[in-house]
């Protein structure tokens, strides 16, 4: 069975430090991994993508890895700002007869603390 | 603007009385889903749709009936609703499934 799972599941840092927030899956056959961040309230919102053959893609002060052998990704934000409070959610796309199938992990709870 | 809008934004209900949740996208994506999401277990996929009269059972399908008869809408329907169904509700459109998913700006519904 697909699965993705996160962790850890809440973080509290303070404003200005770093943090890493890991994903760990067992989907196969791999398609693309995604990074989604959800204000409290509001609809996910699209980070990042990482395809099988790429190992790290930025997009401002988050960076995204994966690790295609081991089937793990983290999230680092660098300098967190209070606005980074927020759930990160990691979601696994896989190939299949059907198309494409997306498996979501629980999200990880962040609030960052001034 | 491209968007993905849901209708109605807040809802409460009684147990058994139908609903009808909409959700419209103007992007012309082929891919449409809905979700639900509970404190403390994420999102979880209720129905999809990988194109126009094309839906399939998410992870948790019960209770709750989709169809997609024009690509831009995607209604949720809860023909008997149950206090178990009380729940934020998120629509999502892309392209394809593989591609980034926007998400409306959700449902609130509680089934008393």
């Amino acid at each position: 069975k697909n699965q993705v799972e996160q962790s850890p599941q809440s973080l509290i840092i303070l404003e200005g430090k770093n943090c890493t927030l890991q994903c760990n899956y067992t989907v196969s056959p791999f398609s693309n991994l995604r990074w989604y961040k959800q204000d409290t309230g509001r609809g996910p919102v699209s980070l990042t993508i990482m395809t099988f053959s790429e190992n790290t893609k930025s997009n401002g002060r988050y960076t995204a890895t994966l690790d295609a052998d081991t089937k793990q990704s983290s999230l680092h934000i660098t300098a967190s700002q209070l606005s980074d409070s927020a759930s990160y959610i990691c979601v696994v796309s896989a190939y299949n007869n059907a198309g494409n199938m997306l498996t979501f992990g629980g999200g990880t709870r962040l609030m960052v603390k001034p | 603007e491209a968007q993905v809008t849901q209708n109605p934004r807040y809802l409460i209900t009684v147990t058994g009385k139908k609903l009808t949740v909409t959700c419209s996208q103007n992007m012309n994506h082929e891919y449409m889903s809905w979700y639900r999401q509970d404190p403390g277990l994420g999102l979880r996929q209720i129905y999809y749709s990988m194109n126009v009269e094309v839906t399939d059972k998410g992870d948790v399908p019960e209770g709750y009936k989709v169809s997609r008869k024009e690509k831009r809408n995607f209604p949720l329907i809860l023909e008997s609703p149950s206090p178990n169904q009380t729940s934020l509700y998120f629509c999502a459109s892309s392209l394809a499934a593989y591609n980034e998913q926007f998400f409306g700006p959700g449902t609130r519904l509680t089934v008393l």
